[in-house]
């Protein structure tokens, strides 16, 4: 079936260092692919998505490509903020009418000043 | 916009009692997502539905979980009897038809 797998966490890095975290999707068609952030006591808030194949989605200094060719969404950002301490969850969608989510297991970030 | 709301947002109960979750959803949205979340599991969609009407609910764990929309404008996730092992932080989430789901705050429900 369609699945998402993160890289395991916690990343632990230090304010203004880059940021990649690793997703890859397995999946029959052609999902849409989202990531989503989760900040301590919270529920998830959309960070970014991408719906085809070479697009780039961004929002906040994050960035992600949609790579057809290797199945992956990386996340990256140029310099981290203690601010961006939380949970990332990579997803697909497969675009059947009623966006039913695939996610991945999560991967925390923890970004020390 | 008041975005999803769910209550209670903390539910402590004992083994064998019955659990209600609640949710409103965005208004104007038409999808609403049952979503529950443990470290050993991760993030599970245990149901959904589409104009009210149950489309997904084959995440649901077993016959002790049911989920029901009677209006566009509210939800409820039953759990009866409740067992220690359904402890866990509960989310709905809301979103037109293909688009963006947005989450609730989340009830963390921990039996005892």
């Amino acid at each position: 079936g369609d699945s998402v797998t993160q890289m395991e966490g916690p990343v632990t890095l230090s304010e203004e260092a880059f940021l990649t975290i690793n997703c890859t999707y397995t999946a029959t068609g052609y999902p849409s692919l989202f990531w989503y952030v989760q900040y301590p006591g919270e529920g998830l808030q959309l960070l970014l998505k991408a719906t085809k194949a070479d697009d780039k989605g961004s929002n906040k200094g994050f960035e992600a490509t949609y790579r057809k060719e290797t199945t992956s969404f990386h996340l990256e950002k140029g310099s981290v903020q203690v601010s961006d301490s939380a949970v990332y969850f990579c997803a697909l969608n497969m675009n059947t009418g009623f966006q039913k989510l695939v996610f991945g297991t999560g991967t925390r970030l923890l970004v020390s000043p | 916009d008041a975005g999803v709301i769910q209550s209670p947002r903390h539910e402590v109960t004992e083994m064998g009692q019955e659990v209600t979750l609640r949710c409103k959803p965005i208004s104007g949205h038409n999808s609403l997502f049952w979503y529950r979340q443990t470290m050993m599991r991760g993030l599970e969609l245990l149901i959904y539905f589409n104009n009210n009407v149950p489309i997904d609910d084959s995440g649901m764990p077993e016959d002790r979980f049911s989920a029901k929309m009677p209006n566009a404008s509210f939800s409820t996730l039953k759990i009866q009897p409740s067992e220690p092992r359904d402890s866990a932080v509960y989310f709905c989430a809301s979103s037109m038809l293909g688009d963006t789901q947005y989450f609730g705050p989340g009830t963390r429900l921990t039996v005892l």
